[in-house]
């Protein structure tokens, strides 16, 4: 069973850049929930994807967006680029319907720096 | 987005010894919950899941009181490879059916 992974592993970026993060979600999983983790907190929810479609999102603003695959892979674009965006990019994936409490599995994560 | 808190920390505790961490949420309409470990810069790693009835995997035991909407985790005979942020987490459903991450507790076993 493959697990979750993401790339890149660490990024640097200046203000106002666009960046784009990637995730391939678990085997057998069709469910992909993105977080943003800063230093000393924990994950924050940004959003959800299932069957290629934005299935919630946490308090963040649009310039914030993603996608999902056929496969069920799936990328978290960010425009615009502000220092407090560096963080830790979490994608976690699981198995379930569009209303599903499952437990969810994170990757390895993205550190993202803005300069 | 409701709230998940936890006692920060940190805790310093000798080996073999019994640490217990306390969380509250405050949705009552929760359903699901979840204790996660965080190692320093790696990812969360669920450690267990969380049921009304309690819940036992070794040296862990995991408590849900819903009327309290309180949840616990006792670790005994604490190992130096223990240390770590422990999150509680619930999943409060609606809006993604994401996962609502307290701040977390961090755990320092010593020898």
């Amino acid at each position: 069973e493959t697990g979750v992974t993401q790339s890149p592993t660490h990024l640097i970026k200046t203000r106002g850049q666009q960046v784009t993060l990637r995730c391939s979600s678990q085997s057998g999983h069709n469910t992909v929930s993105w977080y943003q983790q800063a230093l000393g907190q924990g994950p924050q929810f940004i959003f959800q994807y299932y069957r290629e479609e934005e299935n919630g999102r946490g308090n963040f603003p649009p310039r914030f967006s993603g996608l999902q695959f056929p496969n069920y892979s799936s990328e978290l674009n960010v425009n615009a680029l502000e220092l407090d965006d560096s963080a830790l990019y979490l994608c976690a994936s699981s198995f379930g319907g569009q209303h599903s409490y499952n437990e969810q599995f994170f990757g390895p994560g993205t550190r993202l720096t803005v300069l | 987005r409701k709230e998940v808190e936890q006692d920060p920390g940190p805790f310093n505790v000798p080996e073999g010894a019994t640490v217990a961490f306390n969380c509250t949420y405050s949705n009552s309409a929760s359903q699901s919950f979840f204790w996660y470990r965080q190692d320093c810069r790696k990812e969360p790693k669920l450690l267990m899941s969380v049921y009304s009835s309690g819940n036992e995997d070794g040296r862990f035991t995991a408590q849900l009181n819903r009327a309290s909407q309180y949840i616990s985790l006792l670790i005994r005979d604490s190992k130096l490879s223990d240390s770590a942020t422990y999150l509680c987490v619930v999943n409060e459903g609606g809006g993604g059916y994401a996962l609502n991450f307290g701040k977390g507790t961090s755990l320092l076993v010593t020898p």
